[in-house]
């Protein structure tokens, strides 16, 4: 499985600021994904980033909101832009790397907004 | 109606029991199964995936019912490293997004 680095693992930010976090892959990969985890909740998928083209999102979520970049096969950038307490979370990226469409998880982003 | 269900728990188990974990999934097109263990404050781990015919790890079996869209995994001779969530995690036919169950959260006691 690839190995995947985020960064900060952390912060404390305080509303209305925004905080972009990064995601790095040792190897190249096709897709890269963006899930939040709220206090005591699962993992809800953010969007999907695919290299070259724009970031798809799920329902509920918004570009304006959670605008992603993804320059190339190895990296992508998560923004939670205008943050309120409600953004406080666990942002994971992951990336696809099986026979079965598995994804592996970077350590995660631990949002605290004030 | 959630995309994937499961027991929250919490399961109490002392050391050396056996647990059975159940989640139910409500397309019947889901075409990927998996179980994955998050500790706390970490990210989720693949534990293993599903397989039509099931699959057994080590202590670790995972069954599959499509008729009744139904996945089980049972941890045999519990230890105390196995204290953890486990998540349900489904991926729907056409689709690259997983969907994730709540999560099982289990303690296993000396």
């Amino acid at each position: 499985s690839a190995v995947i680095s985020q960064k900060p693992s952390r912060d404390i930010c305080q509303r209305g600021t925004s905080l972009t976090i990064q995601c790095q892959v040792d190897s190249q990969v096709t897709m890269m994904f963006w899930y939040r985890q709220q206090p005591g909740q699962s993992l809800t998928l953010i969007a999907t980033a695919n290299q070259g083209s724009e970031a798809t999102y799920e329902s509920g979520f918004v570009i304006d909101k959670f605008p992603i970049s993804r320059p190339n096969l190895t990296f992508s950038t998560l923004t939670v832009s205008n943050m309120s307490p409600e953004d406080s979370s666990i942002y994971l990226c992951s990336v696809e790397g099986g026979e079965y469409y598995e994804q592996y998880f970077g350590p995660g982003t631990r949002l605290t907004v004030t | 109606r959630k995309e994937v269900e499961q027991d929250p728990g919490p399961f109490n188990v002392p050391e050396g029991a056996t647990v059975a974990f159940n989640c139910t999934y409500s397309n019947s097109a889901s075409q990927s199964f998996f179980w994955y263990r998050q500790d706390c404050r970490k990210e989720p781990k693949l534990l293993m995936s599903v397989y039509s015919s099931g699959n057994e790890d080590g202590r670790f079996t995972a069954q599959l019912n499509r008729a009744s869209q139904y996945i089980s995994l049972l941890i045999r001779d519990s230890k105390l490293s196995d204290s953890a969530t486990y998540l349900c995690v489904v991926i729907k036919t056409g689709a690259n997004n997983l969907f994730f169950g709540t999560g099982t959260r289990l303690t296993v006691i000396p």
